[in-house]
């Protein structure tokens, strides 16, 4: 069965400086698809960036980018230059090519920004 | 545009009572999913739809049913509720499960069962 694991509950980071969001997965789909969700206190679930695993490539969406280790089934977010609005819930999600309708959650990570 | 509506945003009831929840989307999406979060847990599904008139289950069913009579509207019942339902409760929807389509999100219902 495939996993999502976000080993760190908290972060804090200060204002302006860089931040890296740690997810690891585990799957035996050589295809598939990550995402980056942002949940900030008004609850609504957020797209940050998105990832297709057969793209080598990195995705980058302005501030925010991602390392996307496949070997090692590794999927970190970092956020440059942050910023206040950036303080949220940020979770970590898998879902396979095809096959099923179901994505997969990490536990989520609290971010916190110190002004 | 308002994307996904969930109706209502914050309920209490008491155990053994029922409800619906509603969800809305003016996307023209054909998936719809109901996802409950608790804390120290990431979302886990409980039901979805494929398009107009179908359901089906997902992670967590148990408890809970689901109707999907016009494509744009998602309910979740719950028949006679728990305390171990007390969560928030989110509704989804995606235009197709082909390539890297996201789910789009409501604000979420907190429901708490005494």
């Amino acid at each position: 069965a495939q996993t999502v694991t976000q080993s760190q509950p908290e972060m804090s980071v200060q204002e302006a400086e860089t931040v890296t969001l740690s997810c690891t997965y585990d799957t035996s789909e050589s295809d598939y698809y990550l995402f980056w969700y942002k949940q900030p206190p008004s609850r609504q679930m957020i797209l940050v960036i998105r990832q297709e695993a057969y793209k080598q490539q990195n995705a980058t969406e302005n501030r925010f980018s991602v390392n996307f280790q496949k070997a090692a089934k590794s999927f970190s977010l970092k956020i440059s230059d942050s910023q206040l609005g950036d303080a949220a819930m940020y979770f970590c999600a898998y879902r396979p090519h095809s096959g099923t309708y179901k994505y997969i959650f990490g536990t989520g990570t609290r971010l916190k920004v110190l002004a | 545009n308002a994307g996904v509506t969930q109706t209502p945003k914050f309920r209490v009831l008491k155990t053994g009572q029922s409800m619906t929840l509603l969800c809305a989307q003016d996307m023209n999406h054909e998936y719809m999913y109901w996802y409950r979060q608790d804390p120290g847990m990431g979302l886990r599904l409980i039901h979805y739809s494929v398009g107009e008139g179908t359901t089906a289950k997902g992670e967590v069913p148990d408890g809970y049913n689901v109707s999907r009579l016009k494509k744009q509207n998602f309910l979740l019942g719950l028949e006679s509720a728990a305390p171990s339902q007390t969560s928030v409760y989110f509704c989804a929807s995606s235009y197709s499960e082909t390539e890297d389509q996201p789910q789009h999100f409501g604000d979420g219902t907190r429901l708490s069962i005494l």
